[in-house]
């Protein structure tokens, strides 16, 4: 069956220390990967992507991911953490069979703290 | 400026009432989407929708219904028969189904009174 998981519901980084979050997928056909952040009480909001090409994909607010097939992984990264980044991300996986549903994980919650 | 509202931010809703969501853009995208989100949960798809006069049942669906009439509007209704309605709902639409990019609403919070 398909299923995205992020293992991290909560991760809690000093402000400027690097963030990595989590985020495994078990899909039959090739993925396409997607990274979002909530804010409370808002919307999603796409960070970056992957469908093809480079693995390591660069998105907004300076986060980046990378895709590792032999691990079925897509984490997100970050070098330098700003108290800005608090929110809740969520990893979604998709592919050509049933693209028109993404498939969320149950999401991290990130506290920054000063 | 293109984009997609949600009405009301906040709702509520009384034992045995149905009550509708209000979703709508101006993006002139064809592929519009409900999911519910529940603390603690990943989004779960509702419903979704192609195109004008045409929407399929999400992994959820019981207990909500949904119409397509116009492009830009896509509400959801809440019926009595869904149980457990309080949740956070998010509205999303794309350029066409399995377009690489949802564009989201800022959600729809609904209560149970």
């Amino acid at each position: 069956a398909q299923s995205v998981t992020q293992p991290d519901i909560h991760i809690t980084v000093s402000e400027g220390a690097s963030l990595e979050l989590r985020c495994n997928y078990s899909y039959g056909a090739t993925p396409y990967l997607f990274w979002y952040v909530q804010s409370p009480g808002q919307g999603l909001q796409l960070l970056l992507k992957y469908f093809s090409g480079d693995t390591l994909v660069q998105g907004i607010k300076g986060f980046e991911a990378e895709f590792k097939r032999s691990q079925s992984s897509f984490n997100l990264r970050k070098p330098s953490v700003h108290w800005s980044d608090a929110a809740e991300y969520f990893c979604a996986v998709g592919d050509q069979n049933s693209g028109y549903a993404l498939n969320f994980g149950k999401g991290t919650s990130l506290l920054v703290t000063p | 400026d293109g984009g997609i509202t949600q009405s009301p931010k906040y709702l509520f809703r009384k034992e045995g009432q149905n009550v509708t969501l209000s979703c709508e853009q101006n993006l002139n995208h064809d592929a519009m989407y409900w999911y519910r989100q529940d603390p603690g949960q990943g989004l779960r798809l509702i419903y979704y929708s192609q195109i004008v006069n045409d929407f399929q049942k999400g992994d959820i669906a019981e207990g909500y219904s949904v119409s397509r009439e116009k492009k830009e509007s896509f509400p959801l209704t809440v019926t009595s028969a869904q149980k457990n309605p309080t949740a956070f709902y998010l509205c999303a639409s794309s350029i066409q189904l399995g377009s690489e990019k949802l564009f989201f609403g800022s959600g729809t919070q609904l209560s149970v009174l």
